[in-house]
């Protein structure tokens, strides 16, 4: 079944403990994200990546680390964690350009909160 | 700057009755549009796009919409809305670049 799948879907954490959410896709996909959702605030995109070692900011970068040594999977790191980072977050992948495809495949989210 | 604006935060029909959900758009370029529903606990699914061509599209699970230019528009339609459609509806817009904007979504609530 194709899809895209993140883990850990729950978290709780203590502020300023590395944490790693992965996330793989098993589509060949070419082109992959981040998002988080915070209420009244839609999806805002944290990084995203157009290939194995080409990743690049989205909207909201900052105390974010991302990957892809691999077309599969694209981890997103929080070094150093704050409350702030407390959020719903989503992993997505598309076959290639977002314009030209068209259509963003999500994974089910990770709700990540921050004490 | 580009943006989108969902007017409506949160939307309650009775069931078998007409729905639009309204979506405004700010692009500089041609603008590629979207909807996307998010049912409770999952991730978000593509209901319909449009690049070019007819301006009435027609998606999955019998939903509509309709871009009009000179409105800046992009409403999501459904002639008689379910209890499954319960959700939350974002629109998003594209273009020339490798990213798209989402609105901050619309809830829909459905009563029997």
């Amino acid at each position: 079944e194709a899809q895209v799948t993140q883990n850990p879907r729950y978290l709780i954490t203590v502020t300023g403990k590395k944490l790693t959410v992965t996330c793989s896709q098993n589509m060949n996909h070419e082109y992959m994200s981040w998002y988080r959702q915070d209420p009244g605030l839609g999806l805002r995109q944290i990084y995203y990546s157009m290939n194995v070692e080409v990743t690049d900011k989205g909207d909201v970068p900052e105390g974010y680390k991302v990957s892809r040594k691999e077309k599969r999977n694209f981890p997103l790191i929080l070094e150093s964690p704050s409350p702030n980072q407390t959020s719903l977050y989503f992993c997505a992948s598309s076959l290639g350009r977002i314009p030209n495809t068209g259509e963003l495949f999500f994974g089910e989210g990770s709700r990540l909160t921050v004490l | 700057a580009q943006s989108v604006t969902q007017p409506d935060i949160h939307i309650t029909v009775s069931e078998g009755a007409s729905l639009e959900l309204r979506c405004n758009y700010s692009y500089g370029a041609t603008p590629y549009l979207f909807w996307y529903v998010q049912s409770p606990g999952q991730g978000l699914q593509l209901l319909l796009k449009y690049f070019s061509g007819d301006t009435l599209v027609q998606g999955i699970k019998g939903f509509e919409a309709e871009f009009k230019r000179s409105q800046s528009s992009f409403n999501l339609r459904k002639p008689s809305v379910h209890w499954s459609d319960a959700a939350e509806y974002f629109c998003a817009v594209g273009g020339n670049t490798d990213k798209l904007i989402f609105g901050t979504g619309t809830r829909l609530q459905v009563f029997p």
